[in-house]
């Protein structure tokens, strides 16, 4: 299986300012196939990002998605206090489908 | 709006059965893959099982493979997960998420515990 290791665990950043956040697999992503979520407290995941770059519905331009092969990257700009939250990626190039053990963007 | 709710979650024993509803509105469920993701409260997230639209097509985590089997009805747009030999590390929180690859939309839930 596909094993999506997140980094970093936890990032503290203040509004306004940018997040990258960084997922690497143990093996090729085929097709680039890699999704992003982001969830809140008590909330269920919300999809951000999908094909690694393409944004789901309603997603602010502030959320970019990029990389292939191993190497991926969510870029969060200007962040809003809304943001705050846990992202988890997710690779749908080889079954089983699985997920990051997500990182943590919290107000510092 | 789309909308997907689940029930049938509930305290069990270990080798208990469960049958978990998703009432799906807002979308076309017909031609629409539709899975089943878990999360262990406070931990991460992983997929369980996934149907094609038309119910042709089923997969499944290899630790719920044989134990677990997902189903669709078209005609009451509804998603099952009929489990059973239910093992203690099934316990979490089980989502509805429509989709096949990635999950565009999520229920809220129903909590399953074995213990």
């Amino acid at each position: 299986e596909t094993v999506l290791t997140q980094s970093p665990g936890t990032l503290s950043l203040s509004p306004g300012e940018r997040a990258t956040l960084f997922c690497r697999a143990s093996q090729s992503v085929r097709g680039g196939y890699l999704a992003w979520y982001q969830q809140k407290h008590g909330q269920p995941p919300r999809l951000l990002i999908y094909n690694a770059a393409s944004r789901g519905a309603d997603v602010p331009d502030r959320f970019s998605g990029g990389g292939s092969g191993t190497e991926f990257t969510l870029t969060i700009n200007r962040l809003e206090p809304d943001d705050f939250a846990v992202y988890y990626c997710q690779q749908y190039g080889a079954l089983p489908w699985t997920f990051g053990r997500g990182t943590k963007v919290e107000i510092k | 709006e789309v909308q997907l709710v689940e029930s049938g979650g509930d305290l069990v024993q270990p080798g208990g059965s469960l049958r978990l509803s998703c009432a799906a509105s807002g979308f076309n469920f017909r031609t629409s893959w539709m899975s089943w993701v878990r999360q262990i409260p406070g931990k991460g997230l992983e997929w369980v099982a996934r149907i094609k639209e038309d119910g042709s097509e089923k997969y499944y985590l290899d630790s719920v493979e044989g134990r677990f089997i997902i189903s669709k009805d078209n005609v009451k747009n509804s998603l099952y997960l009929y489990m059973n030999s239910l093992r203690v590390e099934d316990t979490a929180l089980y989502y509805c998420a429509r989709g096949g690859s990635w999950f565009l939309d999520w229920g809220q839930g129903t909590l399953v515990s074995v213990s």
